[in-house]
Formats: C-alpha cells, sequence, structure tokens
C-alpha cells in the first residue's frame, strides 16, 4: 500500500539556523514523484520541492533542498537560514497514480 | 496568469441540505484533483476528474458525495444531505496532462451546523 510518514508531530527552530523535516514513504512503484509543500495559516498549499524518483540528484530550491534516499525511502525537507515566513504545517507527498499526503510537521520559528 | 480558483471561500450548511464547492482550474490545465483535509489531518485523496470524465473516484464517500468536469465551466463537487462529519476544508488542484505537479486553489470551508 502507497503510505507517507512525518514522524515529527512539531518542530522549532531558531531564526537564521537550519531544520530538517523528516519523511519516509512506501510504494510499490519504481517510477513515482515526491513532493514538499508548504500550508501556512491561510492554508493555501504551496508547492516548495519536486523530486523525480528516477533522478538521483538532491532537488533544490533556494533554501529548500531535499535528501532522498531512494533505497530507505526516505525524503527529508531541509531548510537553511530559516525566515520567520517559513512557520507553517509542512506535508510531505508521493504520487505514484495518486498522490497521498502525510499528516503533516507544524514548524514553529523562533525570533 | 491566474492560479486555481475555488468558490466559495466558506460555507455554512446545516444538516440535511446540499453543499456545491466550485474549482476553476489554471489556464491550460485540464485535470482537476478533489482532497479533503480534516483538522489537524494531511489531505486526503477524494477524485481525479479530466473534462467530461472521471479517472479515479476511489477516495469518494460511496453516497451523497459526486463530482463533475464538464466540458465547460468549473468542477463542482457536491455533498447531498451533508452531515456534521463532512465539516472540513475541500482543495481542488489541477495539473496539465504532461506534469505531475499540481497546483492547488485555497479551498473551501465547509462548517455543517
Amino acid at each position: 500500500a502507497q503510505t507517507v510518514t512525518q514522524s515529527q508531530p512539531e518542530m522549532s527552530v531558531q531564526e537564521a539556523e537550519t531544520v530538517t523535516l523528516s519523511c519516509t514513504y512506501d510504494t510499490s512503484e519504481s517510477d513515482y514523484y515526491l513532493f514538499w509543500y508548504k500550508q501556512p495559516p491561510s492554508r493555501q498549499m504551496i508547492l516548495v520541492i519536486r523530486q523525480e524518483a528516477y533522478k538521483q540528484q538532491n532537488a533544490t530550491e533556494n533554501r529548500f533542498s531535499v535528501n532522498f534516499q531512494k533505497a530507505a525511502k526516505s525524503f527529508s525537507l531541509k531548510i537553511s537560514d530559516s525566515q520567520l515566513g517559513d512557520a507553517a504545517m509542512y506535508f510531505c507527498a508521493n504520487r505514484d497514480d495518486k498522490i497521498i499526503f502525510g499528516k503533516g510537521t507544524r514548524l514553529h520559528i523562533l525570533p | 496568469n491566474a492560479g486555481v480558483m475555488q468558490n466559495p471561500r466558506h460555507l455554512v450548511r446545516r444538516r440535511g441540505q446540499e453543499a456545491r464547492l466550485r474549482c476553476s482550474p489554471m489556464k491550460g490545465h485540464s485535470h482537476v484533483y478533489w482532497y479533503r483535509q480534516l483538522p489537524e489531518e494531511g489531505l486526503k485523496f477524494m477524485v481525479y476528474l479530466q473534462k467530461e470524465n472521471i479517472i479515479d473516484e476511489s477516495g469518494m464517500p460511496k453516497e451523497r458525495f459526486s463530482a463533475e468536469f464538464p466540458k465547460e465551466g468549473p468542477s463542482i463537487l457536491r455533498i447531498q444531505q451533508v452531515v456534521r462529519g463532512d465539516s472540513a476544508a475541500y482543495f481542488c488542484a489541477s495539473s496539465t496532462a504532461d506534469t505531475d505537479t499540481q497546483y492547488f486553489g485555497p479551498g473551501t470551508r465547509l462548517t455543517v451546523l
């Protein structure tokens, strides 16, 4: 069965520091996609970063990068130089035939 | 370039009434997806539609829920005879045919009294 697990319900990080959010998944497919979405208090779902499973190179978008370990089925998100605007719920998601979301990690930024 | 539009943003219904949620995909997007988010939960897939076709409705409750994406106009998620357990945020997302990235609308928050 397709599953996505985020084991950290909440995390906190000092402003300007680096934080890593964990995600593991399970899928029977060999070709799939992984995503991190951010949901701020406005509740809008915002795509943060996307990884194609057949690509070994880790995706990077400015201060956001992933550590994709295909064999371990792990897909963590690293946020560098954390900013107050990064405070939000972060959802990891896996798509093979449909998108399955994890339960989310609430990230607090401490000034 | 307008994003995915959903309306209304907030909808209040009494038990037994019908709720109708609308989603206009991004320009050029022909695929629409509906998700439901309960409080403190992630999004749960409900249905995937293309114009005039339901492709995957494996996440839709068997009764009271229906969805359509007509040739003209927005996609509609319809909930008949709403119950308190239907209270949730409903999100629509859209994509093109040749991409796996979905772009989300702002959601409709349904409250059933």
